[in-house]
This record gives C-alpha cells, structure tokens and sequence, in this order.
C-alpha cells in the first residue's frame, strides 16, 4: 500500500517558538494531502486540506496565520505551528491521497509538546 | 454537514470470537466512500475496509466485513475470529467522492480482545 511519512515523530519545544511538521508521500504522487489534530482518547479532526501549487483551505475554526500549510511539491506538505503555546500541545496527523483520490492513507503522527 | 456517529464507545470480544461494531452517518448526498480505519496504540491510521455507497454489494477484506444499509444510514464493522493484534481503537468515516474528499470521523470505538 501507500506509504506516507512524517517528520518528526516527536517534538517538545518552548513556549513562543515556531514547529515544522513534514508529511512526505514515499512512493506515489499526492495532489492533496490533509492535516488533523488528535487530542488525547478523542477522534481526529481535520484542520486544513493542502492542494500541491495552491493556497490550503482550513476548518473553520483553525487560524491560518498560526497554522501555516506549504504543499510545495506532489510529495511534500509542511505544517509550522508559529508562535506554539502549551494548548497547542496534540497529537498530528497527515494524510494524503492517490491518484484516484479514493483513499486517504496516514502518516504515523507527530507529537507536540510544548511547555 | 455530514456526520458520523459510533454509540459504542468501548466493545470487548474474547479471542477466536465474533465481533461488531456499529456506525452510523448522516448526509444528504448518494454518492460517497465509507471506511473503517483502525489505530492500534502505535497511533498510525490503518485502512481496515472501505465501502462505496453506490455499491450494494458489502465489501470484505479476509475477517472484516461490513453491513451497508444504505437506506437506514448505517455501516456496521464485522470482524470475525477476533485475534490479539485486532485490539485497537476503531474509526468510521465518511467522505464524498467527489470534490475534496475530506474525511469526517466518528468517535471512535476502543475494542478490547480478551485472551
């Protein structure tokens, strides 16, 4: 099956700094790839679809300018957490698609802590 | 808006035995993509089966199956001689099949394999 990754796995930083989370498709092309956020023993909710070349379309209720989405390549998407505050701290995920847009497969999440 | 409902929040099955979980959703539209994604304690998404409405035809993936009530908005997760490696938290979800095919999950339902 389809491989996505994400780096890194796992991330602690202070609180006012700014975090970049990398979703890497391995062996296929995705146009649009998705970021969501777990809080612990919750479900997983979508803050932004990223399509390759364009602007990222968030949730409502996700701010734009403290989540920032590049999806500069078919096979890479980044999310920068700027200015990251302790509640910011969550479990993220990436997803992406294939070609036929049917699936969306998962990277194995980054944990955020911040203090 | 689409959502999707999972009651059970916790199910337990003993070993070699026969379990479902039950899900439902609400949505206006006829054509879409229903799944069932597991996460073991690894906390990686993992495809366990997926379901396109405009099949009548019940998907099935070697011990998981699914019961597709179109009608009744209900897609119930069967998995059949229950192994240790099954326990995990359980997500149904939805997505449209045609635009940006972003998923909207369910609670979540943690099973639990009694040895």
């Amino acid at each position: 099956g389809a491989v996505v990754s994400q780096h890194p796995s796992r991330v602690i930083c202070k609180s006012g700094t700014s975090v970049k989370i990398e979703c890497r498709s391995l062996d296929f092309q995705a146009t649009t790839m998705f970021w969501y956020r777990q809080f612990p023993k919750q479900s997983l909710m979508l803050m932004a679809t990223s399509n390759e070349g364009s602007k990222a379309t968030y949730e409502q209720g996700v701010e734009k300018d403290k989540f920032l989405i590049n999806h500069a390549s078919l096979t890479l998407s980044t999310l920068t957490v700027t200015s990251a505050h302790p509640e910011d701290s969550s479990f993220y995920i990436c997803s992406a698609s294939t070609a036929d847009q049917e699936t969306q497969y998962f990277g194995p999440g980054t944990r955020l802590l911040v203090l | 808006a689409q959502t999707v409902t999972q009651s059970q929040p916790e199910m337990s099955v003993q070993e070699a035995e026969t379990v479902t979980l039950s899900c439902t959703y609400d949505t206006s539209e006829s054509d879409y993509y229903l799944f069932w994604y597991k996460q073991p304690p690894s906390r990686q998404m993992i495809l366990v089966i997926r379901q396109e409405a405009y099949k009548q035809q019940n998907a099935t993936e070697n011990r998981f199956s699914v019961n597709f009530q179109k009608a009744a908005k209900s897609f119930s997760l069967k998995i059949s001689d229950s192994q240790l490696g099954d326990a995990a938290m359980y997500f149904c979800a939805y997505s449209l099949i045609q635009g940006a095919q972003k998923l909207v999950f369910g609670q979540g339902t943690r099973l639990t394999i009694n040895p």
